[in-house]
This record gives structure tokens, C-alpha cells and sequence, in this order.
């Protein structure tokens, strides 16, 4: 296991609502990455926080919003949700200086549904 | 551009047969590392190994190996006497040393037969 863990595991919204996922990175890992996994897809890179703030973000609209804590734990929020938003969403822990990533570990994930 | 293709979608073998993953990449980046990950039913990716592009020696762990050819952008993945507990997805992945995110494939579906 990677001491990664994701909460929740399974959550079922509908259409226009929000929701807040939340990630605990494995200890000694100062960043925390999300990816969107639709089904049959490989994980797409939604955005990056390292030291608290975003360090990198992928396609993906504004609202997609996400938070690091100091315990260097995350949130990601998805705003005014839609059907494509379904997907399995994954968070990956890593430790990282200022230039150089390392290898990221990922948790469970949570399975997102949108109806 | 950072691109990793996965041209093998699924993919089935007879237990005890070896089984090779390919796995093709295009970067401009001149460091770069390059990765596999296991995504088993539950879901979550598991970490197999990561190869930097300044060491092209081909490694072997247990029944994995890995061949690491610079020359053509191939990271090829084979698994020897396949068990039915390798079924699983399989991804390969590039990220750049001083990046921040994965690139990933669209993964290889491995399904061993007993």
C-alpha cells in the first residue's frame, strides 16, 4: 500500500451540483497531483500543488479548483458538475525540490457519477 | 509534445505464457523518466518501476522485465510465465525530470487465462 487514501470512495451527484474530494498524501510527500480517469482512458493530469499552491495545471476548465493544506494533504472541488465529469478520480503523492519531481504514488481513487 | 502510445489494447494469454507490453513515446524533453503502473479491478495504480533516459540498461525483477530503447522511444514491458494475478490494466507513463505532471497511455488490457 501506498499510504495514499482518498475519501470517498463512491459518490453519485447529479447535474449542476458540486463536490469536494479529498486526498491524504503518503508521508514525507510535500505534492500532491489529480488526475480524471474516464472509463478506458489512461489518467488525464487536472493540476499540481506543491508547497501549497498550484504548480501546474492541465486542460481542464476553471471549475476544476483544488487546495493543499500544510499537513500537505489536498482537496479537489468540481463546480456546476456535468455528466462528462463521471469519471474515477485519482490522487497521486509525491516529494519533490523546487525543480525536480520523484515518482508519484497514488491512492483508491473515488468513483464519480453524475446523473 | 508529450505523447505515450499504447497500441496493444487488450491482450490475452494462456497461464504460464510470456506476455511483452509495448509501450512508444515522443518528447522533446532531453531528461525525462519514463514509467509502468498497474491499475488492477479496484482501481488503484500501482507503481511497477521508473527508468530515467540517461540509463538505457534493461532491468529484470521476478518474473517483470523491462527494455528500454532510446533509439526507437520504446519502454517495452514483459512478463515472464504469466500468473492470473497479472490481469490487470497496465499503463506507461513519461514525465519530464523537471515537470509536473504524467503523461499516460490509453493502457494495455492484460487478461491471463488459467
Amino acid at each position: 500500500e501506498t499510504g495514499v487514501t482518498q475519501s470517498p470512495t463512491h459518490l453519485i451527484k447529479t447535474r449542476g451540483q458540486q463536490v469536494t474530494l479529498r486526498c491524504s498524501s503518503q508521508s514525507g510527500h510535500n505534492t500532491v497531483s489529480w488526475y480524471q480517469q474516464a472509463l478506458g482512458q489512461g489518467p488525464q493530469f487536472i493540476f499540481q500543488y506543491y508547497r501549497e499552491e498550484e504548480n501546474g495545471r492541465g486542460n481542464f476548465p476553471p471549475r476544476f479548483s483544488g487546495l493543499q493544506f500544510p499537513n500537505y494533504s489536498s482537496e479537489l472541488n468540481v463546480n456546476a458538475l456535468e455528466l462528462d465529469d463521471s469519471a474515477l478520480y485519482l490522487c497521486a503523492s509525491s516529494s519533490r525540490d523546487f525543480m525536480y519531481q520523484e515518482t508519484q504514488y497514488f491512492g483508491p481513487g473515488t468513483r464519480l457519477l453524475v446523473l | 509534445a508529450q505523447k505515450v502510445t499504447q497500441a496493444q489494447t487488450e491482450i490475452s494469454v494462456v497461464e504460464k505464457e510470456d506476455v511483452t507490453l509495448d509501450c512508444v513515446y515522443e518528447t522533446r524533453d532531453t531528461t525525462y523518466y519514463l514509467f509502468w503502473y498497474k491499475q488492477p479491478p479496484s482501481g488503484e495504480l500501482v507503481f511497477l518501476i521508473r527508468r530515467n533516459s540517461f540509463d538505457e540498461q534493461n532491468e529484470i525483477s521476478g518474473r517483470y522485465s523491462w527494455n528500454f530503447q532510446k533509439s526507437t522511444s520504446s519502454f517495452n514491458f514483459t512478463i515472464t510465465a504469466s500468473q492470473v494475478v497479472d490481469s490487470a490494466v497496465y499503463f506507461c507513463a513519461l514525465s519530464p525530470t523537471t515537470g509536473n505532471q504524467f503523461y499516460f497511455g490509453t493502457g494495455t488490457s492484460l487478461t491471463v487465462i488459467p
